[in-house]
């Protein structure tokens, strides 16, 4: 079945204790993107990645670090957790950047205190 | 891109068409218009897309008015498994064209579909 897949789905941490969101895709994908979601600002692109080793920086990048080694892997890594990174974040991919289908994953609810 | 306008919300009767309308008058020739819903806190999903024509897929119609500055989403037959927020997207979809890929969602509209 093709899909994304993320990694954790829920998780409580503490303010500077550094994590990894885990996202894979199954579809070959050359483009994936990472956003998050908070009440009353929608969805916002964190990062994205245009193939493997190229990286570049959304709307949001502050605080997150990305890294595309291999083409179906896309992680997120918050190196220093703080409480204003509490969110719904979304991994996605698709064909190419332009591609009119993305894919998203099911999401990881975050709460740093 | 350009940007949209949609309602913040509306209601549907289980098993009538759900017609969903988006405003988008500054659109540009090559950019398409997008449609995604989120049903509660799950990743978005797209349900369809076009440019001038309209489309229609197993999930729904899409209806663009002749001047590209409006649209409509057609649920044919909604369910209450369709009760989601609902976005409208214009956006280009080129190969190399320098976009960033970002789909810039809005509030979107949110469907109730009652019993």
């Amino acid at each position: 079945e093709a899909q994304v897949t993320q990694n954790p789905r829920y998780l409580i941490t503490v303010t500077g204790k550094k994590l990894t969101v885990t996202c894979s895709q199954n579809m070959n994908h050359e483009y994936m993107s990472w956003y998050r979601q908070d009440p009353g600002l929608g969805l916002r692109q964190i990062y994205y990645s245009m193939n493997v080793e190229v990286t570049d920086k959304g709307d949001v990048p502050e605080g997150y670090k990305v890294s595309r080694k291999e083409k179906r892997n896309f992680p997120l890594i918050l190196e220093s957790p703080s409480p204003n990174q509490t969110s719904l974040y979304f991994c996605a991919s698709s064909l190419y950047q332009g591609a009119y289908e993305q894919y998203f994953g099911p999401g990881t609810r975050l709460t740093v205190t | 891109d350009a940007k949209t306008t949609q309602p913040p919300s509306m209601d549907c009767a289980e098993g009538r068409a759900a017609n969903l309308p988006c405003n988008h008058s500054t659109i540009s020739g090559n950019e398409y218009v997008y449609w995604y819903r989120q049903i509660h806190s799950q990743g978005p999903q797209y349900i369809i897309h076009g440019l001038k024509n309209n489309e229609t897929n197993e999930m729904a119609s899409l209806i663009i008015t002749e001047d590209r500055k409006s649209s409509t989403l057609i649920l044919p037959h909604a369910t209450l498994r369709d009760t989601a927020v609902y976005y409208c997207i214009v956006r280009v979809s080129l190969y190399g064209s320098g976009n960033t890929g970002k789909l810039i969602f809005g509030q979107g509209t949110t469907l109730q579909v009652k019993p």
